[in-house]
C-alpha cells in the first residue's frame, strides 16, 4: 500500500518553462489537495478536488492549473514557471465519510521540491 | 476570517523538559482541530485530533473554546520529538484544512 505518491521528487526549471506534478493515491479517496509549503507560511492550499472530474481553487491558485481525470490521480500544472513558485509542493488526499472529524484526516505525499531559476 | 496562529517559529528545549507548542484559532463555527507533524525527511502525518482526546507519543492537546486554543503538550520531551509541528483547523461542513505557519521543535540532549 503506497498511500500518496508524488512525482517527481525534485525539479529545477527555468523561468517560463512548464511542468506537471503528478499525485497518485491508492486509498480510493474522494478528496485530493495540492499545497505549497514555504518557510514561515506553513501550508497553503493551491487547488483541491472533491471527486473525479471536479476541481476548485484554494487560497493561492494563481499560476497553477489542475486536473482530476481519474479518481486516483491529481495533476498540478505550471504553464509558465516563475521564481515565486519555488517551493515544496505537497499533495494530500482524504476520505469522504460521514461523521465529525474523520473526513479531515488528510494523508500526505512525500513532497516535490521545485526550484525556478 | 478563519485563521490559525502558531506564535513560535522555533521552540528549543532540553531532553526531559516539558514542552508546550501554542496554537490559537479564529473561527466562528464549530471547529475541528488537529496537530500534524513532519519529522526530518518524512512526510507530514497526523499526530492527533481533538475529538479523539487521545495521547499519541506522550503528546496531548485540549481544545479550549473560550480561549480559542489547542496547545500541544508533552511533560518530558525526547530527542526524537524534534520535528516541525503544524496546527490545523477543519471547518464544519468542509473537507478543507487551514494550517498554521508551523513551529519547529528542537529537543537538545
Amino acid at each position: 500500500n503506497a498511500g500518496v505518491t508524488q512525482t517527481p521528487k525534485f525539479r529545477v526549471l527555468k523561468t517560463g518553462q512548464s511542468m506537471t506534478l503528478l499525485c497518485a493515491q491508492d486509498m480510493n479517496h474522494e478528496y485530493m489537495y495540492w499545497y505549497r509549503q514555504d518557510p514561515g507560511m506553513g501550508l497553503r492550499l493551491i487547488h483541491y478536488s472533491v471527486g473525479e472530474g471536479t476541481t476548485a481553487k484554494g487560497e493561492v491558485p494563481d499560476g497553477y492549473n489542475v486536473s482530476r481525470l481519474k479518481k486516483q490521480n491529481f495533476l498540478l500544472g505550471l504553464e509558465s514557471a516563475a521564481p515565486s513558485q519555488t517551493s515544496v509542493y505537497f499533495c494530500a488526499s482524504s476520505y469522504k465519510v460521514a461523521g465529525v472529524g474523520a473526513k479531515n484526516i488528510q494523508y500526505f505525499g512525500a513532497g516535490t521540491r521545485l526550484s525556478v531559476l | 476570517a478563519q485563521r490559525v496562529t502558531q506564535p513560535e517559529k522555533l521552540l528549543s528545549v532540553f531532553k526531559g523538559a516539558p514542552v508546550e507548542l501554542k496554537c490559537n484559532y479564529s473561527y466562528s463555527g464549530s471547529p475541528e482541530l488537529f496537530w500534524y507533524v513532519q519529522y526530518s525527511r518524512q512526510r507530514l502525518q497526523l499526530l492527533l485530533r481533538h475529538i479523539s482526546r487521545e495521547s499519541i507519543k506522550g503528546f496531548t492537546a485540549d481544545l479550549n473554546k473560550g480561549e480559542t486554543s489547542f496547545h500541544l503538550k508533552k511533560p518530558f520531551a525526547q530527542e526524537e520529538d524534534s520535528a516541525m509541528y503544524y496546527c490545523a483547523l477543519g471547518l464544519d461542513s468542509s473537507y478543507k484544512l487551514i494550517f498554521g505557519s508551523g513551529t519547529r521543535l528542537l529537543v537538545r540532549p
